[in-house]
């Protein structure tokens, strides 16, 4: 198994600013994901991170808006840029166990855009 | 595309009632089904997975069965406590991919 800490576990923003949140591993993980689960809607997948490569977006997310950063295989971070009240989510980091396949998250970092 | 469709919620339950929860899904090839399961402020947590069709997978007095011909996995449990009192997520995984696509969730609630 792996545990996943993340950080925040929330936050209340203003409008224009931006929010990094980082995601920590305890062992080394070659892929992690982020998803975003908005109010009353499902897990939707904003991104896969590898280290070494430049993050791939899902359709309808750009890296201009979740910057993503993968320095080491235990790490992440996501940034939430120039946050709107309809960036109001939780946002969840995932990793893939190696092997297995299975997919490990976090606890969620849920942010309220004012 | 690929998508899931799972029973709206809430639901709420008296203990050792039956529980089911529907969950149908659309998706290309031969998808791997899991349910997924977040107890109160904790992180998702895998509950239950198949991979191919007619397996069963079951956990924790869980059971979920992969239907090929009614593109179902739905959930069940023969009598619920108050500590599975939880958002229940179903989800499928194309073959090749590690990218899981969720329903919306299903929150139950077990009384007493």
């Amino acid at each position: 198994s792996a545990v996943i800490s993340q950080k925040p576990s929330r936050d209340i923003c203003q409008r224009g600013t931006s929010l990094t949140i980082q995601c920590q591993v305890d062992s080394q993980v070659t892929m992690m994901f982020w998803y975003r689960q908005q109010p009353g809607q499902s897990l939707t997948l904003i991104a896969t991170a590898n280290q070494g490569s430049e993050a791939t977006y899902e359709s309808g997310f750009v890296i201009d808006k979740f910057p993503i950063s993968r320095p080491n295989l235990t790490f992440s971070t996501l940034t939430v840029s120039n946050m709107s009240p309809e960036d109001s989510s939780i946002y969840l980091c995932s990793v893939a166990a190696p092997g297995t396949g299975e997919l490990f998250f976090g606890e969620g970092s849920r942010l309220t855009v004012l | 595309g690929n998508s899931v469709t799972q029973m709206e919620g809430p639901v709420t339950l008296s203990e050792e009632a039956f529980l089911t929860i529907n969950c149908t899904y659309t998706a290309t090839g031969y998808p791997s089904l899991f349910w997924y399961v977040q107890y109160p402020g904790e992180g998702l947590q895998l509950l239950l997975k198949a991979t191919k069709a007619d397996d069963k997978g079951s956990n924790k007095g869980f059971e979920a069965t992969y239907r090929k011909e009614t593109t179902s996995f739905h959930l069940e449990k023969g009598s619920v406590q108050v500590s599975d009192s939880a958002v229940y997520f179903c989800a499928l995984k194309r073959g090749g991919s590690e990218k899981l696509v969720f329903g919306k969730g299903t929150k139950l609630t077990v009384n007493p």
